[in-house]
């Protein structure tokens, strides 16, 4: 079964720094695709970069980046240059892309981000 | 172009009753998932609909069902809901035919709260 892992509950960051929030991972597939998600306190979930178990090049999504290591099985987002709308919920997601599993999504707990001003 | 509409945004229900959620998917999109996501925690799988029959499902009792109708759009039904059916509930579609679209769309949700 996969299992996502999130271990920081909460992070604070200065505005304008940088912050890495962890993920690790648990699957014996080796088709997968690994995914982060924002939830602010309105509750829509959304997306913000995507790694693909075969890409060979970190994702970068603007101020997003995914810093994946796969012999570690770890998937930590890294968001350069905070700003105070970046404070919210994250989460940390993976998706069996095999046809026959379909697209669910295995979540971690989040981790909350507040960032100071 | 619309994305993800779910509704109602809000609901109160007494334990014992049934209640639907109803999810529109994004435009070009095929398969909608449902998702359980209680305070302070990561969403849940429930179940997945695609070509109106249910593909996937989660570790949900059978207290929850669902359909999906001919226009893509879905229902999540709850019978004799408990106070711990209280959350957040999550519509997401995405295509199915696309292997390696990873567009997952979601809404904004429907809070359930069961007292």
């Amino acid at each position: 079964a996969q299992k996502i892992t999130q271990t920081q509950p909460g992070m604070f960051v200065q505005e304008k720094e940088a912050v890495t929030l962890d993920c690790t991972y648990d699957t014996s597939d080796q088709s997968y695709g690994l995914f982060w998600y924002k939830q602010p306190s309105s509750g829509e979930m959304i997306f913000l970069i995507y790694q693909g178990s075969y890409d060979e090049q970190n994702a970068t999504e603007g101020r997003y980046s995914l810093n994946f290591q796969k012999a570690r099985k770890s998937a930590n987002l890294v968001i350069s240059a905070s700003q105070l709308g970046d404070s919210a919920m994250y989460f940390c997601a993976m998706r069996d892309i095999s046809v026959e599993y379909g697209n669910k999504l295995v979540f971690g707990a989040g981790t909350i981000l507040r960032v100071k001003s | 172009d619309a994305g993800v509409t779910q509704s109602p945004t809000h609901l109160i229900k007494t334990r014992g009753q049934q209640v639907t959620l109803r999810c529109s998917p994004k435009s070009g999109h095929d398969t909608v998932s449902w998702y359980q996501q209680a305070l302070g925690q990561g969403p849940q799988f429930i179940f997945q609909y695609y070509e109106e029959e249910e593909r996937q499902r989660g570790n949900f009792p059978d207290r929850f069902s669902g359909h999906q109708f001919p226009n893509y759009s879905s229902e999540l039904n709850v019978n004799a809901l408990l106070l711990g059916d209280s959350a957040l509930y999550l519509c997401a579609s995405s295509s199915l035919g696309a292997l390696m679209d990873y567009g997952y769309t979601f809404g904004s949700g429907t809070r359930l709260t069961v007292v």
